[in-house]
């Protein structure tokens, strides 16, 4: 099982819907959770970190279960700016953060 | 404010040559990463420093060297390249311990190896 998976998609959605991505991550000690967004050829960019349950900001959501060891990362109200992949990123001590692959979102007029 | 800056964007190398890519962060960081990028992966590991004169092996150090002169520059060196060295290259610094402090990461550096 990888570290971290999360669905490549690409998720394609209208402007205004609502959408989620799940991660799911395999060490059970990790301690942080942090969802980065990468705008295509871009550098990733730090959109929301979790360091209990969960923690929201604006139209972002981002719940965890520990016990079914996943993360997920909700988009209410879509906007075309939102169109990037989203990368879920665990951390489980030391300097080892483990990077997903990430999730293409596209939102389209 | 610049934040983290690499240089070059962009880089072509013939196998066996090799080169060095210069990261450089004015925001006053203790720690500093290199990272690869290739398609359908997720960012991995290559060296990290917690200071300046400190380096450390990340998750896919082989075939990279680095070194921390000064806190505020991170070079990545590649003294023999190889075409699966072909990647998409982020530098990325952080204040604190990567537990609760998000990573800046520069503009990144395309190699192609041929």
């Amino acid at each position: 099982r990888k570290e971290v998976e999360q669905d490549p998609g690409p998720f394609n959605v209208p402007e205004g819907a609502t959408v989620a991505f799940n991660c799911t991550y395999s060490n059970s000690a990790s301690q942080s959770f942090f969802w980065y967004r990468q705008d295509c050829r871009k550098e990733p960019k730090l959109l929301m970190s979790v360091y209990s349950s969960g923690n929201e900001d604006g139209r972002f959501t981002a719940q965890l279960n520990r016990a079914s060891q996943y993360i997920s990362l909700l988009i209410r109200d879509s906007k075309l700016s939102d169109s990037a992949t989203y990368l879920c990123v665990p951390w489980a001590g030391g300097f080892k953060t483990i990077f997903g692959a990430g999730t293409r979102l596209f939102v389209k007029a | 404010n610049a934040g983290v800056t690499q240089t070059p964007k962009f880089r072509v190398l013939k196998t066996g040559q090799s080169m060095t890519l210069l990261c450089a962060q004015d925001m006053n960081h203790e720690y500093m990463y290199w990272y690869r990028q290739d398609p359908g992966m997720g960012l991995r590991l290559i060296h990290y420093s917690v200071g300046e004169g400190t380096t450390a092996k990340g998750e896919v150090p082989d075939g990279y060297n680095v070194s921390r002169l000064k806190k505020q520059n991170f070079l990545l060196g590649l003294e023999s390249a190889a075409p699966s060295q072909t990647s998409v290259y982020f530098c990325a610094s952080s204040f604190g311990s990567p537990s609760n402090s998000p990573l800046h990461f520069g503009n990144g550096t395309r190699l192609t190896v041929t």
